[in-house]
Order: structure tokens, then C-alpha cells, then sequence
């Protein structure tokens, strides 16, 4: 299985900071790749799929990056709006795996 | 716009069973796999497994901590997803998602608490 690892686990930060998230896998997985936005008692929401194509309606914040091994998650300038938790899941291979999920809170 | 609900959930005893729906409206329910995903309290998310579409065969695949207990079967004329779970444990315990199309749509998610 491959299992994906994300960093940090959580994270403080503030309004117009640039957040970046990491997620390596345990093998390549070309970029078989997806990132997800979970907020409090609601439903993930997919922001980005194929490591950087951003999902119709997702701000232009939001970047993806990464191909293989190693990918990125990068928020340009937090808004009050993306605290949350976030997920990456490999799609490269059964079975999927997502992420342990990274908190970003208010600092 | 296209909607899932899930239900079924509900308290069970641990070794018990219990099958949980998912119903499609306003979406191509047929022309895709559905997954199922699941979070138990306070944890991220873990993928259950996935029903492959018609021209596909409706080949499922399951995750290990699963496979074996849990069965994952579709009805496309009812745009119905279904999770039979059987000798469910404590482990079990979580809020149960279906997906549309690679996870682009999400169910509200089902509750589903192994108890004695």
C-alpha cells in the first residue's frame, strides 16, 4: 500500500500569510493526486485534483504542485474563510489513501 | 445540482451488521464509480472502498481493515449505492461518506456507532 504522509500535522497562522502544506508518498504516484478542505462537521470538498488543476470555483489562491513523490499544497494569502483541515489522497493505486490531514488554525 | 444522501446508520452491537444506502439525484449515477469513505470521531479520513460502473463489470476493491466484512454493491437503476457491513468492532464507529465521480460529489455522510 502506499501510505502518504503529510506535513505538518497542524499549524498555526495568521489572515495574509502564505501556507504550504507537504504530502510525500511512499512511492511515486506520478500525480495521481488530490487535495481536499474539510472545515468543522461539514463535508471535504475537493479544491484540486491531478496535483495542480484547481476545481471550478476554488480561489485562485490555492495552488497544487508536485509530480512522483513529493507535492504541495499552497495557500497564497490565508483568509478567514480556508481554516480548516486539509487532505491529500493518492489515486495512483488500490487501495487510496488519504493523508493524516493538516489543522491549519488561527494564530 | 447533483446530491447524495446516505442512510442505514445507527447504533450495533459489536459482531452485528448493518447496511447503509446512498441514493444519487440530478447526476449520471450510472456513467461512474462511487466510493465509500469513513471518519471516526475526531480522525481523518479512510477510504472503505470503491464500486467500479457497469461497462467496468461493477468491480469493487476494498480497503485491508474491510476487505472481507464489508461489501459494496450498486443498483444504477435506482442510483443506489449500498455498504454492507458485517462483524462490525469498535473500530467501525465512524461517519460513513459516499462519493461521486473520483470524489467530486460527497453524501452529508451516515453515523454508524459499534456499541455493547
Amino acid at each position: 500500500d502506499i501510505q502518504m504522509t503529510q506535513s505538518p500535522s497542524a499549524m498555526s497562522a495568521s489572515v495574509g500569510d502564505r501556507v504550504t502544506i507537504t504530502c510525500r508518498a511512499s512511492q511515486g504516484i506520478r500525480n495521481d493526486l488530490a487535495w481536499f478542505q474539510q472545515k468543522p462537521g461539514k463535508v471535504p470538498k475537493r479544491l484540486i485534483d491531478g496535483a495542480s488543476s484547481l476545481e471550478s470555483g476554488v480561489p485562485s489562491r490555492f495552488s497544487g504542485s508536485g509530480s512522483g513523490t513529493e507535492f504541495t499544497l499552497t495557500i497564497s494569502s490565508l483568509q478567514p474563510e480556508d481554516f480548516a483541515t486539509y487532505y491529500c489522497l493518492q489515486y495512483n493505486s488500490y487501495p487510496r489513501t488519504f493523508g493524516q490531514g493538516t489543522k491549519v488554525e488561527i494564530k | 445540482e447533483g446530491q447524495l444522501v446516505e442512510s442505514g446508520g445507527g447504533l450495533v452491537q459489536p459482531g452485528g451488521s448493518l447496511r447503509l444506502s446512498c441514493v444519487g439525484s440530478g447526476i449520471t449515477f450510472s456513467d461512474h464509480y462511487m466510493d465509500w469513505v469513513r471518519q471516526a470521531p475526531g480522525k481523518g479520513l479512510e477510504w472503505v472502498g470503491r464500486s467500479r460502473k457497469k461497462v467496468d463489470n461493477y468491480i469493487t476493491e476494498y480497503a485491508a481493515s474491510v476487505k472481507g466484512r464489508f461489501t459494496i454493491s450498486r443498483d444504477d437503476s435506482k442510483s443506489s449505492l449500498y455498504l454492507q457491513m458485517n462483524s462490525l468492532n469498535t473500530d467501525d464507529t465512524a461517519v460513513y461518506y459516499c462519493a461521486y465521480a473520483a470524489f467530486d460529489l460527497w453524501g452529508q455522510g451516515t453515523m454508524v456507532t459499534v456499541s455493547s
